[in-house]
């Protein structure tokens, strides 16, 4: 069965550094998601993404944040300028329509220190 | 903005009782309704959801109601089992936002 990954799995990295986490979203899929989850806290939505453009952004999406599609098959989100509260699980996610299933990656760990 | 309540936070049921999650939601233009179980240190993966045309699905032995007048919808899980116990999440999606808002989360805990 087809599944969203992602790279890395765990990530840490000092204040104010860039990141950017990699996702591998299912191939026929054309509706891509990135998520946080602080430890212990719910799921959040950052981000949507279809059509090679963002149709949706929360309040935590900053300018600080962007994701991007750079070859058909990856799907990316950087942090510019990392900072403490940054430090959470990240998903990816991808459907291949509106109400369609969303299927979510393993996450990526990331740690801001 | 959009909100989703849950309810219970902690939820205890004895194996093989019934367990009952409840959810609320603001926006009347939600209109997909997917729930979530996370064990622990792993992905959300869908368990069951349900259309805003639909007012119950079932599943073996899950099943979720949606009222839509009201803004309610529940997950419910009968004949517990051990590898229930996880954390449950709801979410609404609405369609014309692309973006799904999910609840804070119950954790289930079976006891023997």
């Amino acid at each position: 069965e087809p599944e969203v990954t992602q790279t890395p799995s765990h990530q840490v990295t000092q204040m104010g550094q860039e990141v950017i986490l990699r996702c591998v979203p299912i191939s026929n899929h054309l509706y891509f998601y990135w998520y946080r989850q602080i430890l212990g806290q719910k799921v959040e939505f950052l981000v949507s993404f279809y059509n090679n453009e963002i149709s949706e952004k929360s309040e935590i999406f900053d300018d600080q944040f962007s994701v991007e599609r750079p070859d058909g098959s990856n799907f990316t989100l950087k942090i510019r300028s990392t900072k403490l509260e940054d430090s959470a699980m990240y998903f990816c996610a991808s459907n291949g329509g509106p109400t369609y299933e969303q299927y979510f990656g393993p996450g990526t760990r990331l740690t801001v220190t | 903005g959009e909100n989703v309540e849950q309810h219970p936070s902690t939820l205890s049921v004895q194996e093989g009782d019934s367990a009952v999650i409840k959810c609320t939601y603001s926006d009347s233009a939600s209109n997909y309704f997917p729930w979530y179980k996370q064990e622990l240190g792993k992905r959300p993966q869908l368990i069951i959801d349900i259309r805003s045309n639909v007012g119950e699905k079932k599943d073996q032995r899950i099943a979720v109601t949606l009222n839509k007048t009201a803004k309610h919808f529940s997950l419910h899980i009968t004949e517990t089992q051990p590898e229930d116990s996880a954390v449950y999440f709801c979410a609404a999606f609405m369609n014309r936002d692309d973006k799904i808002i999910f609840g804070k989360g119950t954790r289930l805990h079976i006891l023997p």
